[in-house]
C-alpha cells in the first residue's frame, strides 16, 4: 500500500532554510488523481496547512507562509520537497507530508518529523 | 486566512453521542461542500474520518457522521467508545487553499 516518509534535518538554526523531503513508496506520485501536501503541527498546538503540489509542478501555498515557502516535485525519484526560509522558533513543529485526494481531504499521511529551530 | 473555530473540548460517556462544531465563513466552510475531519491520537499522525462534509473513507465506522449548515460543519460520534478519545480537527477548502480548525479534545468519561 502507499506510504509516505519524511526526511531531513531535525535541527535548523534561526534565519536559515528548513528543507524536508517526502518519499512516496508503493505508488506513483505522478497519478493525475492526487495532490501532495505539507502540514505542520507546533508542539501542543493544532494543524496548519503549508501548501500542496501537483505532479506537474502546480503549487498552492498558505497565504501566511507564501513568501517563505517553496514546494517542488521530483517525479523521477517519486519525491516532493519543502523549503521554508528565514525560520524562527515559531517554525518549530512536527512536519507531515500527506496525499490529498479531494479538495480538502488528506487520506494518507507520513509519520511526521520533528524540526526544532534553535541556535 | 483564519483558522476555523472549534470548541476546545467536549466530553461524553461510553455509549452516548457527542457533536463537535466547526465554524468558518462563507469563504470556506459555507462556500464549498469540501469539509473533512481528522482524528489524532497522541504522538500519531492524523487519520481522515470524514471528507466532502459527510462521506466516510473505507474502514471508518458508521458511528462517525458529518453534516453542514451554513458556515458551520459538525462531526457527530454516536455510541462513544473509549478509543474515540482523541483530538479532532476539521478542515475546509477555501478556494486556492486549505484551512484547519484549532482542534477539539474529546474526553470519554
Amino acid at each position: 500500500q502507499l506510504q509516505l516518509q519524511e526526511s531531513g534535518p531535525g535541527l535548523v538554526k534561526p534565519s536559515e532554510t528548513l528543507s524536508l523531503t517526502c518519499t512516496v513508496s508503493g505508488g506513483s506520485i505522478s497519478s493525475s488523481s492526487y495532490y501532495w501536501g505539507w502540514i505542520r503541527q507546533p508542539p501542543g498546538k493544532g494543524l496548519e496547512w503549508i501548501g500542496s503540489i501537483y505532479y506537474s509542478g502546480s503549487t498552492y501555498y498558505n497565504p501566511s507562509l507564501k513568501s517563505r515557502v517553496t514546494i517542488s516535485v521530483d517525479t523521477s525519484k517519486n519525491q516532493f520537497s519543502l523549503k521554508l526560509s528565514s525560520v524562527t522558533a515559531a517554525d518549530t513543529a512536527v512536519y507531515y507530508c500527506a496525499r490529498r485526494f479531494a479538495r480538502a481531504a488528506f487520506d494518507i499521511w507520513g509519520q511526521g518529523t520533528m524540526v526544532t529551530v534553535s541556535s | 486566512q483564519s483558522a476555523l473555530t472549534q470548541p476546545r473540548s467536549v466530553s461524553g460517556s461510553p455509549g452516548q453521542s457527542v457533536t463537535i462544531s466547526c465554524t468558518g465563513t462563507s469563504s470556506d466552510v459555507g462556500g464549498y461542500n469540501y469539509v473533512s475531519w481528522y482524528q489524532q491520537h497522541p504522538g500519531k499522525a492524523p487519520k481522515l474520518m470524514i471528507y466532502d462534509v459527510s462521506k466516510r473513507p473505507s474502514g471508518v465506522p458508521d458511528r462517525f457522521s458529518g453534516s453542514k449548515s451554513g458556515n458551520t460543519a459538525s462531526l457527530t460520534i454516536s455510541g462513544l467508545q473509549a478509543e474515540d478519545e482523541a483530538d479532532y480537527y476539521c478542515c475546509s477548502y477555501a478556494g486556492s487553499y486549505v484551512v484547519f480548525g484549532g482542534g477539539t479534545k474529546l474526553t470519554v468519561l
